[in-house]
C-alpha cells in the first residue's frame, strides 16, 4: 500500500525565516509527486509536480526537489500570505493512477 | 477560465437522512474525482470517472455512498442514509485526461452529520 508521510505536523515561522517541509513515501515506482496549498475552508491549490529524482521547480519563494525516497519543500523568506497547509500526493505509474495524499503541514508565519 | 464549481458549500443534516452534492468540472476535462477530506486529514480518493464511465471505486462505501456523472460532464455524490463519519468536506476534482496531470479542485462542501 502506498504511504505518505508528512513533516512536521505543524510549522510556526516568523516572517523572513526560511525553512522546508519534509514529504517521504513508500510507492513502487512514481509517476509523479505534487504539492498543493490548501487554505481555511477552500480546496487545494496546485502547485508543483515532480517526475524524477533530482527534479527541483521553484515559484516565487517556494522550491520543490524529489529524491528517490522524500520530497522538501523549501520556503525561503517566507511572509505571512504564505500561511496554509501544505499537502504532498504520490501517483503511482500503474493503472489510473490515483493519488495518494499525505496528511498536509500546517504553516504559520507570524509578521 | 472558469474553476470547478460545486454546490451546497454547506450542508447540516441528521443521521440516517439522505444527502447530494453536484459538481461543475471544468469545461473540458475528461476526469472528474471526488475525495473526502476529514478534519486534519489529507484527501481520501471515493471515485473517480473518466468521461461517463468509473474508472476506481474501490474506496467508495458502496452501501451508502453512490455517484453519476452523466454526459460526462457534471456530477452529482450521494450518501444515503448518512452517518456521523460521514461528517467531512467533499471535493470534488477535475483533470484534462486521466494519470500524470495535476488535478483542479472546487471548493468543497462541507457536510456535518447530527
Amino acid at each position: 500500500e502506498d504511504q505518505v508521510t508528512q513533516s512536521p505536523e505543524a510549522l510556526r515561522l516568523q516572517e523572513g525565516e526560511s525553512s522546508s517541509l519534509n514529504c517521504s513515501y513508500t510507492v513502487s515506482g512514481l509517476r509523479g509527486l505534487f504539492w498543493y496549498r490548501q487554505d481555511p475552508g477552500k480546496g487545494p491549490e496546485f502547485l508543483f509536480t515532480l517526475y524524477s529524482a533530482g527534479e527541483e521547480k521553484e515559484k516565487e519563494r517556494l522550491k520543490a526537489t524529489l529524491t528517490k525516497k522524500e520530497s522538501f519543500l523549501h520556503i525561503t523568506a517566507p511572509k505571512p500570505e504564505d500561511s496554509a497547509t501544505y499537502l504532498c500526493a504520490v501517483q503511482p505509474p500503474s493503472g489510473y493512477s490515483t493519488l495518494t495524499f499525505g496528511k498536509g503541514t500546517m504553516l504559520l508565519v507570524s509578521p | 477560465e472558469a474553476g470547478v464549481a460545486q454546490s451546497p458549500r454547506y450542508k447540516i443534516i441528521e443521521k440516517r437522512q439522505s444527502v447530494a452534492f453536484w459538481c461543475n468540472p471544468i469545461s473540458g476535462h475528461a476526469t472528474l474525482y471526488w475525495y473526502q477530506q476529514i478534519l486534519g486529514q489529507g484527501p481520501k480518493l471515493l471515485i473517480q470517472f473518466q468521461n461517463n464511465g468509473v474508472v476506481d471505486d474501490s474506496q467508495l462505501p458502496k452501501d451508502r455512498f453512490s455517484a453519476e456523472r452523466l454526459k460526462g460532464v457534471d456530477s452529482t455524490l450521494k450518501i444515503q442514509p448518512a452517518k456521523l463519519e460521514d461528517s467531512a468536506v467533499y471535493l470534488c476534482a477535475s483533470s484534462p485526461f486521466t494519470g500524470g496531470y495535476e488535478q483542479y479542485f472546487g471548493p468543497g462542501t462541507r457536510l456535518t452529520v447530527t
